[in-house]
């Protein structure tokens, strides 16, 4: 299967700061990257969708200047929780897109606001 | 849109026996599903996957069967073991490049 890199794997970080997660696609190239976001033992939640070279698309609820998402190349994209509050700790995961179907998925990282 | 459903949330089975777990969908567009496994603390792994187009696919003591027509799939484990204790998420995708609906999960614990 296709190789991910996500770091940090996990991140305390002060309320008020900001924290970046990067996601790698390592042998392929991902023109669609998908972030989600998972709370204790629930579902992946999709928080917004990007292609490379384009503004993100957010879903209904996701504050967009909050979760910064940069889609710079087509194996690297950056998720950054800004002015990070305790209500922002969770799992995120990201997802490059290797099509025609199969996404494959980072190890994610475990934030935790303090 | 596609709405995802998975039962049962929790699964315990003793080593060796099968372990099956359902997931209902609900748009006829979706023609891609597959199967995660995830380990505590680390993101989804795939671990089976199938296509609209075919009925029933297995890989070892994995299969997956998917009924287009009732909108449903399955999981289907067998001779489990210790090491398949983890959370299974189904998955719904109308495939090229567009998103990913997930079931809520199942918990499946596997008892030595």
């Amino acid at each position: 299967g296709a190789v991910v890199s996500q770091h940090p794997s996990r991140v305390i970080c002060k309320s008020g700061t900001s924290v970046k997660i990067e996601c790698r696609s390592l042998d392929f190239q991902a023109t669609t990257m998908f972030w989600y976001r998972q709370f204790p033992k629930k579902s992946l939640m999709l928080m917004a969708t990007s292609n490379e070279g384009s503004k993100a698309t957010y879903e209904q609820g996701v504050e967009k200047d909050k979760f910064l998402i940069n889609h710079a190349s087509l194996t690297l994209s950056t998720l950054t929780v800004t002015s990070a509050h305790p209500e922002d700790s969770s799992f995120y995961i990201c997802s490059p897109f290797q099509g025609p179907t199969e996404a494959f998925f980072g190890q994610g990282t475990r934030l935790t606001v303090v | 849109g596609e709405n995802v459903e998975q039962h049962p949330s929790t699964l315990s089975v003793q080593e060796g026996d099968s372990a099956v777990i359902k997931c209902t969908y609900s748009d006829s567009a979706s023609n891609y599903f597959p199967w995660y496994k995830q380990e505590l603390g680390k993101g989804p792994q795939l671990i089976i996957d199938i296509r609209s187009n075919v009925g029933e696919k297995k890989d070892q003591r994995i299969a997956v069967t998917l009924n287009k027509t009732a909108k449903h799939f399955s999981l289907h484990i067998t001779e489990t073991q210790p090491e398949d204790s983890a959370v299974y998420f189904c998955a719904a995708s109308e495939g090229l490049g567009n998103q990913f609906y997930f079931g809520t999960g199942t918990s499946l614990t596997v008892i030595p």
